[in-house]
């Protein structure tokens, strides 16, 4: 069974603390996107990759980056957490080309 | 500006009570337009790809269908067990790996 896996399903963080989120998939997907869901504000993409340290931004990377070192393997970055990033984190993989998404279950990130 | 709107935000049903939910886009080109159901606390499932005006796809008691500025998605006699958020996405008009998504309808069927 396919399955994109996320690491941490709560973490509780301070601002200003470092916050690591990791995602990884099975499914030899090229393509892996980082969304965060807000009430009334939908999904909305943070950064995706096509490729071993390849990167792209997407609608809302201020305040964020990533790292693609494996294939499997993407993990999203919170150099300095705010209280603005408590947030769903939600990770997803697709093949190249496709959009069909397959998603973890989801990252529920509180800055306190 | 690419954008997808979803209607109604919430909707309730008596178990049976069969009904459609709408997702509305306006990008150029279509590439295929996504529906996905999330339940609660849980990521967004993959339903169906709709790819141009007149097809239909059906999966059990859904039935999603597509125009050309809209689609919708069609739940008949509804069973407590399809209560969950269904979101609609298209890709973006210049950067079609990115899908934008709307906010979803929150369906809730009640025995």
């Amino acid at each position: 069974d396919v399955k994109v896996t996320q690491s941490s399903r709560y973490l509780v963080k301070r601002t200003g603390e470092k916050v690591f989120l990791e995602c990884v998939q099975d499914m030899d997907h090229e393509n892996m996107f980082w969304y965060r869901q807000d009430p009334g504000l939908g999904l909305r993409l943070i950064y995706f990759s096509y490729d071993v340290k390849m990167k792209e931004k997407g609608d809302i990377p201020e305040g964020y980056s990533v790292s693609r070192e494996k294939k499997e393997r993407f993990s999203l970055i919170l150099e300095s957490a705010s209280t603005n990033q408590t947030s769903m984190y939600l990770c997803a993989s697709s093949l190249l080309g496709a959009n069909v998404l397959t998603f973890g279950a989801g990252s529920r990130l509180t800055v306190l | 500006e690419d954008q997808v709107t979803q209607s109604p935000e919430a909707l309730r049903l008596q178990e049976g009570e069969s009904s459609s939910l709408n997702c509305s886009y306006t990008v150029s080109g279509l590439r295929g337009l996504f529906w996905y159901r999330q339940d609660p606390g849980k990521g967004p499932e993959f339903l169906f790809t709709l790819y141009s005006a007149g097809e239909e796809k059906e999966k059990e008691r859904l039935k999603a269908t597509l125009t050309k500025k809209e689609s919708f998605l069609h739940i008949t006699a509804p069973k407590p067990e399809d209560s969950a958020t269904y979101l609609c996405a298209v890709p973006q008009t210049y950067n079609t790996d990115k899908l934008i998504f709307g906010t979803g309808t929150r369906l809730q069927v009640f025995p």
